[in-house]
């Protein structure tokens, strides 16, 4: 049982360096979601995916741009990363459709940018 | 905006007593909330839900109580173990269909 797979676990960037994270997911849910989680600070949504096709902005959508490949698959890309941007990234995914269900998540990336 | 918010950061039982965790919400459409536990160097994971046309609901060891006039909901653990340490989250699912709203976490420690 996969779930939710993030890639990679770690990276470290310089400042202005781009790079894309990667998620997938294999439960067929239709929505999903990027957070980030700093100490202290809880689990902030940048962006999410309703359903395939769509996406919109979250609470810290700034400096970040996403992409909804396919049903199965979300990418995160920063463009010129910042220092401010280091953080611990979880993807998370949900059923979606009507009713309450919870979001899965991911085991995060852990991003260091220097 | 509205938030979700925990009375204490940490906690500290010992192992095999009951654990209770707070948490207060604010936003008044709230009808759905979870809680999640995180391990180090892991994701959250999905302990329990409740919708808020109940009041009370029970998983394995696990129970989460919730009351609407204080806006006010608790995760209680019983025969705490060592392997329940962890951070956890309550979260709101705030009246939306697709948005959760996470408070900062409760470290809960449990001492042999």
């Amino acid at each position: 049982n996969a779930g939710v797979t993030q890639t990679p676990k770690f990276q470290v960037l310089k400042t202005g360096q781009s790079m894309t994270l990667q998620c997938a997911q294999d439960m067929n849910h239709n929505s999903m979601y990027w957070y980030r989680q700093d100490p202290g600070m809880g689990l902030r949504l940048i962006y999410y995916s309703a359903s395939e096709g769509t996406t919109d902005k979250g609470e810290v959508p700034n400096g970040y741009n996403v992409s909804r490949l396919n049903k199965r698959e979300f990418s995160l890309r920063l463009e010129s990363a910042a220092p401010s941007q280091t953080s611990v990234y979880f993807c998370a995914s949900k059923r979606g459709g009507q009713g309450d269900q919870p979001q899965h998540f991911g085991d995060g990336t852990r991003l260091s940018i220097l | 905006g509205e938030s979700v918010g925990l009375h204490l950061p940490t906690l500290s039982v010992q192992e095999g007593d009951n654990s209770i965790i707070n948490c207060a919400y604010s936003n008044s459409a709230s009808d759905y909330f979870i809680w999640y536990k995180q391990e180090s160097g892991k994701g959250p994971q999905f302990i329990i839900d409740i919708r808020s046309n109940m009041d009370k609901r029970q998983g394995q060891r696990v129970t989460v109580l919730l009351n609407k006039t204080v806006k006010h909901l608790s995760l209680q653990i019983a025969a705490t173990q060592p392997g329940d340490s962890a951070v956890y989250f309550c979260a709101d699912g705030g009246g939306s269909n697709y948005k959760l709203t996470f408070g900062k976490g409760t470290l809960l420690t449990v001492n042999p």
